[in-house]
């Protein structure tokens, strides 16, 4: 079964370090999205991304948040400048169209210290 | 605001009981419905979706959820839990965009 995999599973950076999360998508989906969970917390969306332009983002992806999509498998999550708020847990997500079903990676850990 | 809230934080149950966790949406308008579950250690997993058409919607591991438009509700439930249940369980909502809305989640423990 195609599935979303992501990298690093868990990293630990100082703060202030800018960090990447890497993902990839299931290689025929066309909707790309990052969600974050604080522990503790809910869910919460991040960002959506469609034709290589971001489509929706919340007020959480402030101006230290940024997507790629660098060649066509890899879908990155940038945190230019990691603030210890930013610990959580990052999950990548795929779908073949805007109403189609969320498919999930693993997440990936983020600690700050 | 467009929210999606989940009642229990934590149920913990002993196997072969009955499990029904709720869940309610604040939206007046259409709304697309799932519930995902994570397995420790893994990733969010679709249970089930309701979209439209039959409000008692079948989904994986035997698990069902009911939609119910005058409570705004989208229960699920399991007759007869196992052990390998135990899991934490999202409710979700897809709104007028494409982002889900998740409820915070509820542990599940099953007890053998």
């Amino acid at each position: 079964e195609p599935e979303v995999t992501q990298t690093p599973s868990h990293q630990v950076t100082q703060m202030g370090q800018e960090v990447i999360l890497r993902c990839v998508p299931i290689s025929n989906h066309l909707y790309f999205y990052w969600y974050r969970q604080i522990l503790g917390q809910k869910v919460e969306f991040l960002v959506s991304f469609y034709n290589n332009e971001i489509s929706e983002k919340s007020e959480i992806f402030d101006d230290q948040f940024s997507v790629e999509r660098p060649d066509g498998s890899n879908f990155t999550l940038k945190i230019r400048s990691t603030k210890l708020e930013d610990s959580a847990m990052y999950f990548c997500a795929s779908s073949d169209g805007p109403a189609g079903e969320l498919f999930f990676g693993e997440g990936s850990r983020l600690t700050v210290l | 605001a467009q929210s999606v809230s989940q009642h229990n934080h934590h149920v913990i149950l002993s196997e072969a009981a009955s499990l029904e966790l709720g869940c309610n949406y604040s939206y007046g308008g259409t709304v697309n419905l799932f519930w995902y579950v994570q397995y420790p250690g893994q990733h969010l997993q679709l249970l089930l979706k309701y979209f439209s058409g039959d409000p008692l919607v079948k989904g994986i591991k035997g698990f069902e959820a009911e939609f119910i438009k005058s409570k705004f509700s989208f229960n699920l439930r399991k007759p007869s839990v196992q052990w390998s249940d135990t899991a934490e369980y999202f409710c979700a909502a897809r709104f007028n965009d494409y982002k889900l809305s998740f409820g915070a989640g509820t542990t599940v423990t099953v007890r053998a």
